[in-house]
């Protein structure tokens, strides 16, 4: 069973700082992997989704890699805005079509003004 | 972009009745559809995966005849919350997938259940 975890837990950076977020994954065989976004008592956003067979993905200030042999994938967020502020989840897809997507707990990030 | 929208954003409801939860995806068909709980604090737990025109399929320890769903279109899969207690008070989210494999997911709003 696959099974996700990001460290740090929680993050508190002042603006303008370059961050990494990790998530590690038990299991290789994935499909793909997802970062989303959620702010307090909201949905998620899809941040950037990474195909197995992709090293990383890039979107503004967002870079994510991916590494398959060791199970595991970073957020690389750059030049940090309090706007940035939210929790970001990292979710595996391990079953193509016909599985849901496997969470790790968050990371609860903060960026001081 | 593909959107899926989840219907309420919030409910409140006494203990022993029943709620139901929308999910639609707007622009896009999907066979598939997926249901999760958030507790505060807590990360996404997967509860079933809505099949349209079959039966739901359910994550161990969930209970099916508590969290029944149906998926009568392919645009709209509901999950009905039974005989609700103040423990099934979460945050449900649903999601869909436009395409294959290759694309991501999609999530609703989310849905604030309290049950009093």
């Amino acid at each position: 069973k696959q099974e996700v975890t990001q460290i740090p837990a929680a993050l508190s950076v002042p603006e303008g700082e370059n961050l990494v977020l990790n998530c590690s994954f038990t299991d290789s065989a994935i499909y793909n992997l997802q970062w989303f976004r959620q702010d307090p008592g909201k949905g998620l956003t899809s941040l950037l989704l990474i195909q197995s067979s992709q090293r990383e993905q890039t979107s503004g200030r967002l870079n994510a890699s991916l590494d398959k042999s060791s199970g595991r994938s970073t957020l690389y967020i750059a030049a940090s805005q309090p706007g940035d502020s939210a929790t970001y989840l990292c979710a595996a897809n391990s079953g193509g079509g016909a599985d849901g997507l496997t969470f790790g707990k968050g990371t609860h990030l903060i960026i001081q003004p | 972009g593909a959107v899926v929208s989840q219907h309420p954003s919030w409910v409140i409801c006494k203990s022993g009745t029943s709620v139901k939860i929308e999910c639609r995806s707007l622009d896009f068909q999907a066979t598939t559809m997926f249901w999760y709980r958030q507790f505060p604090k807590q990360s996404l737990m997967l509860m079933a995966t809505s099949n349209e025109g079959s039966k739901a399929t359910y994550e161990q320890g969930v209970e099916k005849d508590k969290f029944l769903i149906n998926h009568a279109s392919l645009t709209l899969s509901t999950l009905t919350v039974t005989s609700a207690h103040p423990e099934d008070s979460s945050f449900y989210i649903c999601s869909a997938r436009q395409g294959g494999g290759n694309y991501g997911y999609t999530f609703g709003s989310g849905t604030r259940l309290t049950v009093v």
